[in-house]
Order: structure tokens, then sequence, then C-alpha cells
């Protein structure tokens, strides 16, 4: 079976540009999660998708954004783009999104913000 | 405020030195405890979930263990392709469905 997978794997924009990044989960995965790495705050909680429906968004500007389409695969997005959203930018798909799910991650996209 | 600490920051061992690494955390209720590898340049790998107090799972060189304030993952003859950060994350019950909070990780080096 095939893993989570995200495109592009490699970035770099300027700042004041935006971004879309794509994610695909595990086949028959229906909830896919965004987390951002840095090496100063480690991985951190960007939001969470379900059905097509953010369920849970974690501590970020509203510049971050998403979603999820009917298929399960979700898109985030990053507007006027700063220095210190430089990161690895890690998608992870869940069978559902009960507690306790495991989550799978993809092997992420570095974005360098110029 | 939930918290998840990891120690130490970074170990080095010799191949076949068998040792523990610790995740202690602080959460309000645990919906589950992960533990995940990352090599250098990918995406964190799953390695075991504990659910409850008491849990274990092996898995080859590794077995995670859980109590109600911490897990240790237990590397026996560590081999140098062990060497890997290795994350650990709680879900906790006031945080929603699905998201992970994650330690800062141990950055393991296993000589040969």
């Amino acid at each position: 079976k095939a893993g989570v997978t995200q495109t592009p794997r490699y970035l770099i924009k300027t700042r004041g540009q935006q971004v879309t990044l794509s994610c695909s989960p595990i086949s028959g995965h229906r909830s896919v999660s965004w987390y951002q790495q840095t090496p100063g705050q480690g991985l951190q909680f960007l939001f969470e998708y379900f059905s097509e429906t953010q369920r849970n968004k974690g501590n970020f500007p509203g510049r971050f954004s998403g979603r999820q389409f009917s298929n399960s695969r979700s898109e985030m997005n990053v507007s006027t783009l700063e220095l210190g959203d430089s990161a690895l930018y890690l998608c992870a798909s869940s069978l559902e999104a009960g507690a306790g799910e495991t989550q799978y991650f993809g092997p992420g996209t570095r974005l360098l913000v110029l | 405020e939930d918290q998840v600490t990891q120690s130490p920051e970074a170990l080095r061992l010799q191949e076949g030195e068998s040792s523990s690494l610790n995740c202690s955390y602080t959460v309000s209720g645990l919906r589950g405890l992960f533990w995940y590898r990352q090599d250098p340049g990918k995406g964190p790998e799953f390695l075991f979930t504990l659910y409850s107090a008491g849990e274990e799972k092996e898995k080859e060189r590794l077995k995670a263990t859980l109590t109600k304030k911490e897990s240790f993952l237990h590397i026996t003859a560590p081999k140098p392709e062990d060497s890997a950060t290795y994350l650990c994350a709680v879900q906790a019950r006031g945080t929603g469905a699905n998201n992970l909070f994650f330690g800062t990780g141990t950055r393991l080096t296993v000589i040969p």
C-alpha cells in the first residue's frame, strides 16, 4: 500500500509570496493533519481535516489555511510568507479522526523563504 | 498546560550497548502515547502506540513501556542503523480529536 505522498518536496519562495502544498493520504484514510517542524520549535500541529471539514486547529496565524477534497486529498496554503515560515511541513493521515488513531507521516515539503 | 519532555537530548552508544530513552508527559487525560523514528530530511516513521499504564510493545530491538507519568523506549543491542531521532508524542483528551503534541526528541547515534 502506498504511503502518504506530499508535493512538492522542496520549495523556495520569497517574502510576501504565497504557497500551496499538497498531500495525498494513504488509500482509505479519511483524516489528514498538518504539522510544521522547525529546529527551534520541533513539530507543531497546524490543523486537521476529516470529511472535508476542519476539525481542529493549532495556534498559528490566519495566514495558514487548508482544505480537504472529497477524495481525502488535502492542501495547505500559506499567504504573505515570512522568513520564519521556513520549515519542513509534514502531512499525516489516519484511518479515522477518533481518539488514539495512529497517524502516518509523509516525507514532508521543505519550504525555504528568502 | 500539556507538556512532553524527552531525555536525554542526545545519546551516543557503542554498537551492542543497550540503553533507554525517556518521555515524561503531563496531559489532561491521555488518549494515546506514540513513538516515532525520524531520519534526517524525512518524515517521522511510526513505531508504537501505547494507550494505558502498564502496556508494553516490542518490535525487533525496540521495546516501549508506559506508566502514568512517563514512557520508556528501550533499545537492546543497538546497531548503527538504529541511529535516528526518536520522537514521543501524546494525544490528550482536551486537545481535540486527533492532534499530537510532540516532545523535542532524542537524537541517537550508534557507533560501530
